[in-house]
């Protein structure tokens, strides 16, 4: 298995909270990426990084921010929690690109009241 | 059309069926596509890349139809360790991975 972290693995918060998942990756994998799944849809990306400081927004960006300052580590921030924020959060690396197989974490369990 | 689209199922099949899932998709420029696969409550997990040509790997066939538009995925003598949600993925004319809701597959004894 892909040495992926992720940290918490479960989080209750309240609305209006500011949140900050990590992910930690082992492998030096120049790409990483941060996905919510949700019941009814699929996969879904929020933002991901192609580099140290290099970010870009994905499907559903908005209420969400990231940052990378050292190769192995990606933070998903949610400013302002909202209760539609609740879902499982997965993050992702890969070391090729975007269009490459992609390995995941075991994924954080967000719940907004 | 939805950009990658599963039939949802559920599959429920015997153990030692052999079972056959599509998947299609809408971009005619997607160039990479793999099957995934989920247990519940766990994260995705690479199942096989699908090439051009077809590829299997023990059990498990995956095809590619460019003309049509659609990925298969077959498994033959069914285990019950196969049950699980298979993720069909495409990739957007070489951005990000576009991944489809899921099939899923429960092998029965």
């Amino acid at each position: 298995d892909a040495g992926i972290t992720q940290s918490p693995r479960h989080k209750v918060t309240e609305t209006g909270t500011p949140v900050t998942l990590r992910c930690h990756q082992t492998e030096n994998h120049r790409y990483m990426y941060w996905y919510r799944q949700d019941p009814g849809h699929g996969l879904r990306l929020i933002h991901y990084s192609y580099g140290v400081k290099d970010t870009d927004k994905g499907e559903v960006s908005d209420g969400y921010s990231v940052s990378r300052s050292k190769t192995e580590d990606f933070l998903l921030t949610l400013e302002s929690a909202t209760s539609s924020q609740t879902s499982v959060y997965f993050c992702a690396i890969s070391e090729l690109g975007l269009a490459n197989e992609q390995f995941f974490g075991p994924g954080t369990r967000l719940t907004v009241l | 059309r939805k950009e990658v689209e599963q039939d949802p199922g559920p599959f429920n099949v015997p153990e030692g069926a052999t079972v056959a899932f599509n998947c299609t998709y809408s971009n005619s420029a997607s160039q990479s596509f793999f099957w995934y696969r989920q247990d519940c409550r766990k994260e995705p997990k690479l199942l096989m890349s699908v090439y051009s040509s077809g590829n299997e790997d023990g059990r498990f066939t995956a095809q590619l139809n460019r003309a049509s538009q659609y990925i298969s995925l077959l498994i033959r003598d069914s285990k019950l360790s196969d049950s699980a949600t298979y993720l069909c993925v495409v990739n957007q004319a070489g951005t990000a991975l576009i991944f489809g809701k899921g099939t899923t597959l429960s092998v029965s004894s």
